[in-house]
């Protein structure tokens, strides 16, 4: 079973500019987690779907952070325009069954963001 | 809110030396446990996990036991290897309609020959 797949691995940005990242989640997971992850912490979540739904979006910075999920599937969060401060690991994990409330999020590799 | 909080790293042992990584929580409810494990470059994977009180996950010689009277889930491994060597982070969720995972910092962990 292929895992959850991201791209970039990485990317480096001028402050100001746009940038998204891609997550193709794991076949048949119908959950999909971001999550940012800063230098010396853990990853903290962003945002949350169920199939093409977000259905926690509370911890999105909404003035520059848009996520999308179309079909249900792949989804890709973006960032316009980013700051210096947006350099970070971003994360995207999958689980199979929502509404169980324990089940397992497998992660992807991650994109290494750094804003210049 | 829910909190987890992990010892600070990093640790530096010496292979076949003992580990243990000390876990505590905040949470409501009855939460699950998580230890998951970051190698260099790569992304996070669950090592172990636990969903209820007296529960021990365990996994590549890893252990933790979900003890909810101390609210606590250390990881603890008898003999370590070098290939041991990464990120260690203790997670929890509570579950009911709140499914995200809340991460300790991490606690970095170099296991030399």
């Amino acid at each position: 079973e292929a895992g959850v797949v991201q791209s970039p691995r990485y990317k480096i940005i001028e402050k100001k500019q746009p940038v998204a990242f891609w997550c193709n989640p794991i076949s048949g997971h119908n959950t999909l987690y971001w999550y940012l992850q800063n230098l010396g912490q853990g990853p903290e979540l962003l945002i949350r779907y169920e199939n093409e739904e977000a259905v926690d979006d509370s911890q999105l910075p909404k003035d520059r952070f848009s996520a999308e999920r179309l079909k249900g599937v792949d989804s890709t969060l973006k960032i316009q325009p980013a700051e210096l401060g947006d350099s970070a690991v971003y994360l995207c994990a999958s689980s199979r069954n929502p509404g169980q409330g324990k089940d397992t999020q497998y992660f992807g590799p991650g994109t290494r963001l750094t804003v210049l | 809110g829910d909190s987890v909080t992990q010892m600070e790293g990093p640790v530096t042992l010496s292979e076949e030396a003992f580990l243990t990584i000390n876990c505590t929580y905040t949470a409501t409810g009855y939460p699950s446990l998580f230890w998951y494990v970051q190698y260099p470059g790569e992304g996070l994977q669950l090592l172990l996990k636990a969903t209820k009180a007296d529960d021990k996950g365990s996994n590549k010689g890893f252990e933790a036991t979900y003890r909810k009277e101390t609210t606590s889930f250390h990881l603890e491994k008898g003999s370590v290897q070098v290939s041991d060597s990464a990120v260690y982070f203790c997670a929890l969720s509570s579950g009911g309609s709140n499914y995200k995972l809340t991460f300790g910092k991490g606690t970095l962990l170099t296991v030399n020959p």
